[in-house]
């Protein structure tokens, strides 16, 4: 159980345009999801907070306006980087929890 | 926000040897988290160490929580080069993890 599915597992995209990542739980409904951002050889950088059928709550330093996150559903949060820039190339993981924590396999971002 | 320091930071050894990653903070926590992450792969828990002072054995993985709650081991006897990952210590309340930068284990046949 606790199984979490992100997608896609990697995407190209050019610079200024707009990429959707979404992370569903697929065996359990998730009160909370999160974001986390990791850039090469460092750690998991926790982006957001995003709980169902509210705001998502952003940690200090991170742009809301750029990074849009949509959680209609217990099921399911979308991370939206807005305007892409290759500075926003990263690895973006997302995790999902209700009683268990669970991660997904994270979404290869590369903005040309 | 709470701080978890990681130590080494990168770690190569030859198969057989042991090794031991120690994970740091100023901080208590109620549990802290160990995951290993492979290169293009989301973090995989390891343990969930909760009580001070508590020894979890997995297989030929060791982890140690600290009595105070501010700190965490993990000792891996006899390494293989299938350990060979990325090791992180997370914690944090109500599962809004803080993660440590992690140690990059390379096992050596």
């Amino acid at each position: 159980g606790a199984v979490v599915s992100q997608h896609p597992s990697w995407v190209i995209c050019k610079s200024g345009t707009s990429v959707k990542i979404e992370c569903r739980s697929l065996d359990f409904q998730a009160t909370t999801m999160f974001w986390y951002r990791q850039f090469p050889k460092q750690s998991l950088m926790l982006m957001a907070t995003s709980n169902e059928g509210s705001k998502a709550t952003y940690e200090q330093g991170v742009e809301k306006d750029k990074f849009l996150i949509n959680h209609a559903s217990l099921t399911l949060s979308t991370l939206t980087v807005t305007s892409a820039h290759p500075e926003d190339s990263s690895f973006y993981i997302c995790s999902a929890q209700r009683q268990l924590l669970a991660f997904g396999s994270g979404t290869r971002l590369t903005v040309v | 926000t709470q701080l978890l320091e990681q130590s080494p930071q990168f770690l190569s050894i030859q198969e057989g040897e042991n090794l031991t990653v120690y994970c740091n903070s100023s901080s208590v926590f109620s549990s802290l988290q160990w995951y290993r992450q492979e290169p293009g792969e989301g973090p995989v828990l390891l343990v969930t160490v909760v009580t001070g002072g508590e020894v979890k054995k997995l297989k030929r993985l060791t982890f140690q929580f600290g009595d105070a709650r501010k700190d965490s081991s993990l000792h891996i006897t006899a390494a293989q080069p299938g350990d060979t990952g990325l090791y992180l210590c997370a914690g944090g309340d109500d599962y809004k993890l803080s993660f440590g930068a992690g140690t990059t284990v390379t096992v050596r046949a």
